[in-house]
């Protein structure tokens, strides 16, 4: 079936710097979304990407969604304390099969040091 | 907050017993979909419902089967429940014909 690779799987950073992870497939997906989940909660959709080659951008946040519709990355710009979760991407895979359910990477863990 | 609403919040069951989730829909969609998210896991695509018939299922046994009411709010039902399922369990909803999901918050459900 269908897999997502994310990586990194964790990231340590100072507050303010720049992050940036992705994600890939060996297969074709129609739309990528980005999740971020924080400790006892669902998560909470921050950026859907639906033709290759979009860049979609959310206050800091930046995603792209790949030429070969094969992969997407998110970038998070001058990191707050606030952005600590894991962030999820997530994938349409092509062919639908007539369902809109979506594929998950693992996440990455991102912690923010103040 | 996504007005994606689930009960209970937290569950524990033994080994063997059946149980339900339920999950009530954000305003507008018609399309829910549930997800099992193991412990450092990203959520798994159990089955999406629509029209209050089943429309899609990842791979997971029978015993896991749902329900989805009229008011577009939905139930997941295990049966014979196994260890393995201890997990977060969480429903998304939609339009249909949109992949945009908004979750709720999940149940805990542990099994013991």
């Amino acid at each position: 079936g269908q897999q997502l690779n994310q990586s990194p799987q964790s990231m340590f950073i100072q507050e303010g710097e720049d992050v940036s992870m992705n994600c890939t497939s060996s297969s074709i997906f129609n739309t990528w979304l980005w999740y971020k989940q924080e400790p006892g909660e669902g998560p909470v959709l921050l950026i859907a990407l639906y033709k290759a080659g979009e860049l979609t951008s959310n206050g800091r946040l930046t995603a792209q969604f790949g030429i070969t519709r094969k992969d997407s990355f998110l970038n998070i710009s001058a990191s707050i304390p606030s952005d600590v979760g894991i962030y999820f991407c997530a994938g349409q895979p092509s062919p639908q099969g007539g369902s809109e359910k979506l594929v998950f990477g693992k996440g990455t863990k991102l912690t923010v040091n103040p | 907050e996504t007005g994606v609403t689930q009960s209970p919040t937290h569950l524990i069951k033994t080994r063997g017993q059946q149980v339900t989730l339920r999950c009530s829909s954000q305003s507008g969609h018609n399309t829910v979909s549930w997800y099992q998210q193991a412990l450092g896991q990203g959520p798994q695509f159990i089955f999406q419902y629509y029209r209050e018939e089943e429309n899609g299922r990842g791979n997971f046994p029978p015993r896991f089967s749902g329900l989805q009411f009229p008011n577009y709010s939905s139930e997941l039902n295990v049966n014979a429940l196994e260890l393995d399922d201890s997990a977060l369990y969480l429903c998304a909803s939609s339009l249909r014909g949109s992949t945009e999901a908004f979750f709720g918050q999940g149940t805990r459900l542990t099994v013991v």
